[in-house]
């Protein structure tokens, strides 16, 4: 089985910290995403990576910046975090597409309060 | 761009009532189609996919068919279960594009007993 891990369930940050999540998947995928989930908008892209050092912006990602210095590993930084970056933050994974894999991989979630 | 229409909830239906959540699609070329399912407090479960036209996906009981002429994905089971309260999300993907996906709002399902 695919596993995704995210390294925090719950977390609370205030304002104008530096706040990093990280996300672990062990089915070697080229691919991972970073998304966050708000009710009414549904799950909105911030980064993805499509290998190691790669990165390209998604639809949201300003106050954003993400790392990925090995395969494994996406990790998504909130350089100085605000109140309205409070959310549900959601990590995928997914091989690509010449592997026959279409799916993406989601783990459990990070609900991040900035107070 | 690429966008995903589902509509809105939540919808409360009746231990083993019919259930239809309407999804459709505006994409260019020929995406990939999903359902995904969220139950509380976890991160989303594929339920099942489409990746052509005429395709039927199924899985526990659910069924959706890609539906190329109205740009539909709609997702249907005969009998829901309590079980089954959840949110559900419809996605598309498009294969070329480093497996972007794009999500609908999500539709929230209260099953009563």
């Amino acid at each position: 089985d695919v596993k995704v891990t995210q390294s925090s369930r719950y977390l609370v940050k205030r304002t104008g910290e530096k706040v990093f999540l990280e996300c672990v998947q062990d089915m070697d995928h080229e691919n991972m995403f970073w998304y966050r989930q708000d009710p009414g908008l549904g799950l909105r892209l911030i980064y993805f990576s499509y290998d190691v050092k790669m990165k390209e912006k998604g639809d949201i990602p300003e106050g954003y910046s993400v790392s990925r210095e090995k395969k494994e590993r996406f990790s998504l930084i909130l350089e100085s975090a605000s109140t309205n970056q409070t959310s549900m933050y959601l990590c995928a994974s997914s091989p690509p597409p010449l592997r026959g894999g279409y799916e993406q991989y989601f783990g459990p979630g990070t609900r991040l309060t900035v107070t | 761009g690429d966008s995903v229409t589902q509509m809105e909830g939540p919808v409360t239906l009746s231990e083993e009532a019919f259930l239809t959540i309407n999804c459709t699609y505006t994409a260019t070329g020929y995406p990939s189609l999903f359902w995904y399912v969220q139950y509380p407090g976890e991160g989303l479960q594929l339920l099942l996919k489409a990746t052509k036209a005429d395709d039927k996906g199924s899985n526990k009981g659910f069924e959706a068919t890609y539906r190329k002429e109205t740009t539909s994905f709609h997702l249907e089971k005969g009998s829901v279960q309590v079980s089954d309260s959840a949110v559900y999300f419809c996605a598309l993907s498009k294969i070329y594009n480093f497996n972007k996906f794009y999500f609908g709002s999500g539709t929230k399902l209260n099953v009563k007993p």
